[in-house]
């Protein structure tokens, strides 16, 4: 069954250090995601890309995120100066034309010391 | 604001009892309702979904949910749990369409007792 593969599972890094998160969808779809989660909250949606735009964004996708999609398989999402709460589980989705529900990654556990 | 809620934080069951994790959801018009599970150290996987027709939706590995739209809820059924069923489980709206994004409730954690 195809996969949303994220690397890396785990990410530790300084404040103000700038990390990016990288996830290769599944190699047909068309639609791509970003969620995060901070630990005892809620999945919370920050942006959606879709024809190598983004699509939707949420408030808490502000000027230090960035989404890119360099080489039409990676999907990388970018953090310009981490803070303290940055520290989540990020994941990954993608869907195809037809919506039939998103795939996501197994996510990424950024840890901002 | 669209939102989804789920109201039980940790479940602890044993083996053999029945489950139902409670799902609500606020109105906003079409909206399409999914539960994700996710294992200890894995992906989101989808449960089942409802995008209209028959209420009881029937998904993978014998759960099932009952959209019930009066209540605004749509919550998760299993007859009898095993232990492998400890994960946690999130419920998701998706509003306006396919072109909506998915709002997800807090999740539930499951621990089942051998």
């Amino acid at each position: 069954e195809p996969e949303v593969t994220q690397t890396p599972s785990h990410q530790v890094t300084q404040m103000g250090q700038e990390v990016i998160l990288r996830c290769v969808p599944i190699s047909n779809h068309l639609y791509f995601y970003w969620y995060r989660q901070i630990l005892g909250q809620k999945v919370e949606f920050l942006v959606s890309f879709y024809n190598n735009e983004i699509s939707e964004k949420s408030e808490i996708f502000d000027d230090q995120f960035s989404v890119e999609r360099p080489d039409g398989s990676n999907f990388t999402l970018k953090i310009r100066s981490t803070k303290l709460e940055d520290s989540a589980m990020y994941f990954c989705a993608s869907r195809g034309r037809t919506f039939d529900g998103y795939t996501f990654g197994s996510g990424t556990r950024l840890t901002v010391v | 604001a669209q939102s989804v809620s789920q109201h039980n934080h940790h479940v602890i069951l044993s083996e053999a009892a029945s489950l139902e994790l409670g799902c609500n959801y606020s109105y906003g018009g079409t909206v399409n309702l999914f539960w994700y599970v996710q294992y200890p150290g894995q992906h989101l996987q989808l449960l089942l979904k409802y995008f209209s027709g028959d209420p009881l939706v029937k998904g993978i590995k014998g759960f099932e949910a009952e959209f019930i739209k009066s209540k605004f809820s749509f919550n998760l059924r299993k007859p009898s749990v095993q232990w492998s069923d400890t994960a946690e489980y999130f419920c998701a709206g998706l509003y306006g369409g396919s072109q909506g994004n998915l709002i997800f409730g807090k999740g539930t954690k499951l621990s089942v007792k051998p």
